[in-house]
């Protein structure tokens, strides 16, 4: 079955640090997205991205966030310079459709800024 | 802003019981509900996706209700086991995913 693929599973920086995570959707999927969780909160929306820019983007996602689909594979968020703050399991998803068709999640990362 | 609530937040049964997971939300003008479980330090399966045109939607013991103009969601599991011992996430679809904070399940063997 396919799943998206997120890397690494485990990410631990040093404040101020840059960080890529990456992400390999399902292939015939058109949108993507990236979620975070804070531990023992909710899972928030970050961004949408499609056809190539964003769709859509929360408050959180200001000018430290960044998204890229480097190739016909990859989906990438970067964060300039991490705050400790920005500590959270960070997921990728992918879907069919802008709507209807639902959203299938990777198993995450899990950043830690230290 | 949509607000997505779950009742209760955490459950505790004996094997081989139902399980009733709730869930609300405020905006009606949704285009779907998700229902996810997530193990611990794990990620999001996707369970159910209910449509905003359809009332329910089933798949093996799970079976999910949506009732859109109350902004209520029922998530039935039946004859519970260990193995669904996990975090039952609900989310709405109006554009993006908004996620209750999810009911967290124990099943007792």
């Amino acid at each position: 079955e396919p799943e998206v693929t997120q890397t690494p599973s485990h990410q631990v920086t040093q404040m101020g640090q840059e960080v890529i995570l990456r992400c390999v959707p399902i292939s015939n999927h058109l949108y993507f997205y990236w979620y975070r969780q804070i531990l023992g909160q909710k899972v928030e929306f970050l961004v949408s991205f499609y056809n190539n820019e964003i769709s859509e983007k929360s408050e959180i996602f200001d000018d430290q966030f960044s998204v890229e689909r480097p190739d016909g594979s990859n989906f990438t968020l970067k964060i300039r310079s991490t705050k400790l703050e920005d500590s959270a399991m960070y997921f990728c998803a992918s879907s069919e459709a802008t709507t209807g068709s639902g959203l299938f999640f990777g198993s995450g990362t899990q950043l830690s800024v230290l | 802003k949509q607000e997505v609530t779950q009742i209760p937040a955490a459950l505790s049964v004996p094997e081989g019981e139902n399980l009733v997971l709730n869930c609300s939300f405020t905006d009606s003008a949704i285009y779907n509900l998700q229902w996810f479980r997530q193990d611990p330090g794990k990620g999001l399966t996707s369970l159910l996706l209910i449509q905003s045109s359809q009332r329910e939607q089933t798949s093996g013991r799970l079976n999910a209700s949506l009732d859109k103009s109350s902004g209520r969601s029922t998530l039935y599991i039946a004859a519970s086991q260990p193995g669904d011992s996990a975090t039952y996430l609900c989310a709405v679809d109006d554009y993006k995913l908004s996620f209750g904070a999810g009911t967290t399940v124990t099943v007792r063997a």
